[in-house]
């Protein structure tokens, strides 16, 4: 079973529109991330929710909108899409409360904006 | 959060232990090590984490001296599919507002 699972895996769109990433994790941890990584390999934290609570908002422009409806999923939204978004998405999880703090990634997303 | 340093990348053949050494000069009494790993087109892999002395799983062991100013991850009889970047963090990872900060990392490059 997967631990973290994103989808899409791939996502090809055009310039100004809008889009979403979806990510589910099944370790039951408490929190979860949104990472982007990207040509130069570079890899930065963007949001964290704990509990549903957002805890990490790193400075992203405000196209992009982190949504957790329960513990186990966190999305992402961007809208009006730039080339300059495009990048590798990761979604990780960690158990903070009790835990080892020890981060699970997702394979990634990868987005290209045309 | 304390800045980290480490070589750019490495080249190892297999069979060979690979030693590869974090600089964190400015490193907090209450930071810890951490080491990720993350292969080509895959997210980041947890391999190891410490305070002090040294640390050893199935996988690797981590070496931290007594100043803490630096650590060593040592990966015993690599092979080819450790080809990777490693990365080297540094963070209080009880206090709430941690987050995992990336650097560069080192590629590793393990040849026949």
């Amino acid at each position: 079973d997967t631990a973290v699972s994103q989808t899409p895996k791939y996502l090809v769109t055009q310039m100004g529109n809008d889009k979403s990433i979806k990510c589910e994790q099944n370790l039951g941890h408490d929190t979860m991330y949104w990472y982007k990584q990207d040509s130069k390999k570079f890899l930065k934290i963007m949001f964290s929710y704990n509990n549903k609570e957002l805890i990490i908002n790193e400075t992203v422009p405000n196209r992009f909108s982190p949504k957790s409806p329960d513990k186990a999923h966190l999305n992402l939204h961007i809208n009006s899409l730039e080339l300059g978004d495009s990048a590798v998405y990761f979604c990780a999880s960690s158990q903070r409360e009790g835990g080892t703090y020890e981060q699970y990634f997702g394979p990634g997303t990868r987005l290209t904006v045309t | 959060l304390a800045k980290t340093t480490q070589p750019i990348s490495m080249d190892s053949y297999e069979g060979q232990e690979v030693n590869i050494t974090c600089s964190h000069n400015n490193i907090a009494t209450n930071d810890y090590i951490t080491w990720y790993q993350q292969f080509p087109s895959q997210g980041p892999r947890f391999i190891i984490q410490g305070y002090k002395t040294k640390v050893t799983n199935e996988v690797a062991s981590l070496f931290i001296p007594a100043d803490r100013k630096s650590s060593t991850l040592s990966l015993p009889r690599v092979s080819l599919s450790d080809t990777a970047v490693y990365y080297c963090l540094v963070g209080d990872i009880h206090d709430s507002s941690y987050k995992l900060i990336f650097g560069s990392g080192t590629r590793l490059l393990v040849r026949p």
